[in-house]
């Protein structure tokens, strides 16, 4: 079956860009009419909907982030990924990628520190 | 911004039932999913579009919608199903999605 795997820095200085990459296996990233999800949640704290792409390449971002948000796909490399600029400690969180409601990855720890 | 409203923390002991509320304007409109989350793991889906549960999910969960409001049920309720719980939907558009605050269950 479909699995996910987040793949990136699990530490980013202030101020720089949070990179992170969603690795799909198990089935192809274009197959289906899903669309792919960023989402985070800071230590002890709830779940982020940080935005999504649809493999034609649509996108939807979270209106708090957007301005610092893009997400893109690569249907070549079966990978779509994150990247969130000008961060602060505010952004230290655990990031998820999922196929759209039913398929998630493991999660990755992102700390945001000199 | 859109907002999903859950309650912080339900309990009920084991054999009982649990029930886990979610408000939001727009969910008359959009589907609402539920998610388990264990410590440590990534989330669950439990239920989806309002009420139903995808492979694998036992019988005892099951989900209901009534007007602004969505509810997670848990029948029979076991050790096991203690974790937080969240409600996910979209606003009217359709477009940005939300997260409910989430509801740690207790199991007492």
């Amino acid at each position: 079956q479909v699995q996910l795997q987040e793949s990136g820095p699990g530490l980013v200085k202030p101020s720089q860009t949070l990179s992170l990459t969603c690795t799909v296996s198990g089935g192809s990233i274009s197959s289906g009419s899903y669309y792919w999800s960023w989402i985070r949640q800071p230590a002890g704290k709830g779940l982020e909907w940080i935005g999504r792409i649809y493999t034609s390449g649509s996108t939807n971002y979270n209106p708090s982030l957007k301005s610092r948000v893009t997400i893109s796909v690569d249907t070549s490399k079966n990978q779509f990924s994150l990247k969130l600029s000008s961060v602060t400690a505010a952004d230290t969180a655990v990031y998820y990628c999922a196929r759209a409601y039913d398929v998630w990855g493991q999660g990755t720890t992102v700390t945001v520190s000199s | 911004s859109y907002e999903l409203t859950q309650p912080p923390s339900v309990s009920v002991s084991p054999g009982q039932t649990a029930r886990i509320t979610c408000s939001g304007d727009a969910l008359p409109k959009q589907y609402a999913y539920w998610y388990q989350q264990k410590p440590g793991q990534a989330p669950v889906l439990v239920i989806y579009k309002d009420s139903e549960r995808p492979s694998g999910i036992p019988e005892r969960f099951s989900g209901s919608s009534s007007g602004t409001t969505v509810t997670l049920t848990i029948s029979g309720v076991q050790a096991e199903d203690e974790a937080d719980y969240y409600c996910q939907s979209a606003d009217s558009s359709g477009t940005d999605q939300v997260f409910g605050g989430g509801t740690k269950l207790t199991v007492l």
